[in-house]
């Protein structure tokens, strides 16, 4: 199986905040890596598809780059609403494992 | 509108059956794999498993293999998931969770609201 890493596992940061949040892979998965929102209580909610390409809907502030195993995504400027548990997914290989997560409070 | 509404949670003894249903509306049905992903209380997301949008083909978890079965009724929009053997690490909250590009996996890009499963003597 490919495993995913993220960190950090939690954040703290101020509103306006630009915010990054890695994962890694351990092994290549080219570009086939989503991003989810999940907030306190409820579904998750797909932010970044293959990489870096913006689901319709989400706000530009989000935003994800990274090829092979190494992925980042950010948030150029944080806003209260942005509190959340984010994960990272590969979708390479069966199982589409999901990352540990990343939780991002304001500080 | 894509929605996805589960049913069938409850709370079972160890050793125990349930089936989890998730009705689906908005899109067309049998063009998308769908799939099962839980989350047990505190914790991160686990994939379950996954159905081709025929039916024929279908994928899970090492952790669930051979103990539950996924399943789909194209007929009814409906996605199943028959649970036997239950333990007590199954005890989690289950999104139904449709494929974001129909293949047999990109992602889910809509979920349903969960349906909550506890197992407990």
């Amino acid at each position: 199986d490919i495993q995913m890493t993220q960190s950090p596992s939690s954040l703290s940061a101020s509103v306006g905040d630009r915010v990054t949040i890695t994962c890694q892979a351990s092994q290549d998965i080219s570009n086939y890596l989503n991003w989810y929102q999940q907030k306190p209580g409820k579904a998750p909610k797909l932010l970044i598809y293959d990489a870096s390409n913006l689901e319709t809907g989400v706000p530009s502030r989000f935003s994800g780059s990274g090829s092979g195993t190494d992925f980042t995504f950010t948030i150029s400027s944080l806003q209260p609403e942005d509190i959340a548990t984010y994960y990272c997914q590969q979708y390479d290989n069966l199982p589409p494992l999901f990352g540990p997560g990343t939780k991002v409070d304001i500080k | 509108e894509v929605q996805l509404v589960e049913s069938g949670g409850g709370v079972v003894q160890p050793g125990g059956s349930l089936r989890l249903s998730c009705a689906a509306s908005g899109f067309t049905f049998d063009d998308y794999a769908m799939h099962w992903v839980r989350q047990a209380p505190g914790k991160g997301l686990e994939w379950v498993s996954l159905i081709s949008g025929d039916g024929g083909s279908t994928y899970y978890a090492d952790s669930v293999k051979g103990r539950f079965t996924i399943s789909r009724d194209n007929s009814k929009n409906s996605l199943y998931l028959q649970m036997n053997s239950l333990r007590t690490e199954d005890t989690a909250l289950y999104y139904c969770a449709k494929d974001r590009v129909g293949a047999t996996t990109a992602g889910f890009d809509y979920w349903g609201q969960g349906t909550l499963v506890t197992v407990s003597s």
